[in-house]
């Protein structure tokens, strides 16, 4: 597509409920980024794909967040038992190849509430 | 020490004016620098980016790094209220994830 694209744009969820949050990144692009930011905040590192794999995932808050790239081009982020802090925008973002020199560009968001 | 620390602002100038925004990081070993502007309730939007010591020109933005004092800068010269918005500086490490800063609110005033 002509940009990275996520879905939903908005999720309101219960406590306790389990969410999935997709990202479609740029076509071509194999890097791709996930981002939590709340706000007055910049944007917080969750996870680095390249390709298929997760190469680096020392963001991640704690183990009820996973994120796939299962083909290599459309990633979800999957929360198990929300929680009220994990109330924020998550972003996406893609690059061309990763690592140095690459530019990312972002997705709109999706903005998540825990109610 | 935050990786990536900026003021957060308000940067307040007059319209017509130079806003300077300015950026330090931690990591040493850091080689790709980046300047995102986000409008509110908007996701950031890539501006600017510096590889190489020394000044990078695009329009009316000049991004500054300088790898020995560990500072990266955005002057944005002939300032418009358009250009109110927070700008986070990114950096890019030997770990190939990118780092924010909290970002600078610039306000333009007519």
């Amino acid at each position: 597509g002509a940009g990275v694209s996520q879905t939903p744009s908005n999720k309101v969820t219960e406590k306790g409920k389990y969410v999935e949050l997709r990202c479609d990144p740029i076509s071509g692009h194999t890097a791709l980024y996930w981002y939590r930011q709340s706000l007055g905040q910049g944007p917080e590192f969750l996870i680095y794909f390249q390709g298929t794999g997760a190469a680096d995932d020392s963001g991640l808050p704690n183990d009820r967040f996973f994120a796939v790239r299962p083909e290599g081009s459309v990633s979800t982020l999957k929360i198990q038992r929300t929680e009220r802090g994990d109330s924020a925008v998550y972003l996406c973002a893609s690059s061309l190849f990763g690592g140095e020199n690459t530019e990312a560009f972002f997705g709109q968001g999706t903005r998540l509430t825990v109610v | 020490q935050k990786e990536v620390e900026q003021n957060s602002g308000p940067l307040s100038v007059p319209e017509g004016a130079i806003a300077s925004l300015n950026c330090t990081y931690s990591d040493r070993g850091s080689q790709s620098f980046f300047w995102y502007r986000q409008y509110s309730g908007k996701s950031p939007e890539l501006i600017m980016f510096i590889y190489s010591n020394g000044d990078k020109e695009d329009g009316r933005f000049t991004a500054q790094l300088n790898k020995a004092s560990q500072y990266v800068s955005l002057l944005i010269r002939d300032s418009q209220p358009s250009d109110s918005a927070t700008y986070l500086c990114a950096v890019n490490g030997n770990t190939d994830k990118l780092i924010f800063g909290t970002g600078t609110r610039l306000q333009v005033f007519p």
